[in-house]
């Protein structure tokens, strides 16, 4: 079946500090990763994606690696600051039938100056 | 429109009381999605819409639950008889595929019950 496996939180950083969140998945077939933030008190909003294997999504500084062989698509960011706070979401979207979003169970971010 | 669009934004609602949450997804996307977000908890799947296809329904915890998608673009989740573990955001997503496209979410509704 398909599923994410996220990993989990909270995670507290100093603002500068490095970021890793890590994602892995199980799926059938070739998905497509995503990773989507969502800020105190809003929606989901997409941070990036990519949709084959190699492939490298950015955004705001934010990077992750669609890796096939580990079937893995971690978060990076270098330099975190205070409103990267939010909680991010990774997940994978593939073909077929069905439910064909699978979201990981999110992982809380606080950066403190 | 310009994005999905949920009403109401805050619902409070008396134990035993049906509510009903609407979504208008984007134009266009045929694609529309449910899930839950309990306080402090990932998203819940509870169904999907795609295009003239029958909905997976595979989600919905209990019977008291149930949607349905008139026209292929408005959306309304129903809650009947609601219970005080119903509280939660519900968020509403559409897509413009149902392959491999990145999903729209809404701005959510916040179900209390009291």
């Amino acid at each position: 079946g398909n599923s994410v496996t996220q990993m989990e939180g909270p995670v507290t950083l100093s603002e500068e500090a490095f970021l890793t969140i890590n994602c892995t998945y199980t799926a059938t077939g070739y998905p497509s990763l995503f990773w989507y933030v969502q800020y105190p008190g809003e929606g989901l909003q997409l941070l990036l994606k990519a949709t084959k294997a190699d492939d490298k999504g950015s955004n705001k500084g934010f990077e992750a690696t669609y890796r096939k062989e580990t079937t893995s698509f971690h978060l990076e960011k270098g330099s975190v600051q205070v409103s990267d706070s939010a909680v991010y979401f990774c997940a994978l979207s593939t073909a077929g039938t069905g439910n064909q979003f699978y979201f990981g169970t999110g992982t809380s971010l606080t950066v403190i100056p | 429109g310009a994005g999905v669009s949920q009403s109401p934004s805050n619902k409070v609602t008396e134990k035993g009381k049906d509510v009903e949450l609407r979504c208008d997804p984007i134009s266009g996307h045929t694609a529309l999605y449910w899930y839950r977000q309990s306080l402090g908890q990932g998203l819940e799947f509870l169904i999907y819409f795609q295009g003239n296809s029958a909905p997976d329904k595979s989600g919905l915890p209990s019977d008291r639950f149930s949607a349905e998608r008139t026209g292929g673009s408005v959306s309304t989740l129903t809650i009947q008889r609601t219970q005080q573990e119903d509280s939660a955001v519900y968020l509403c997503a559409s897509s413009l595929r149902h392959t491999n496209t990145e999903a729209f979410f809404g701005q959510g509704t916040r179900l209390t019950v009291v």
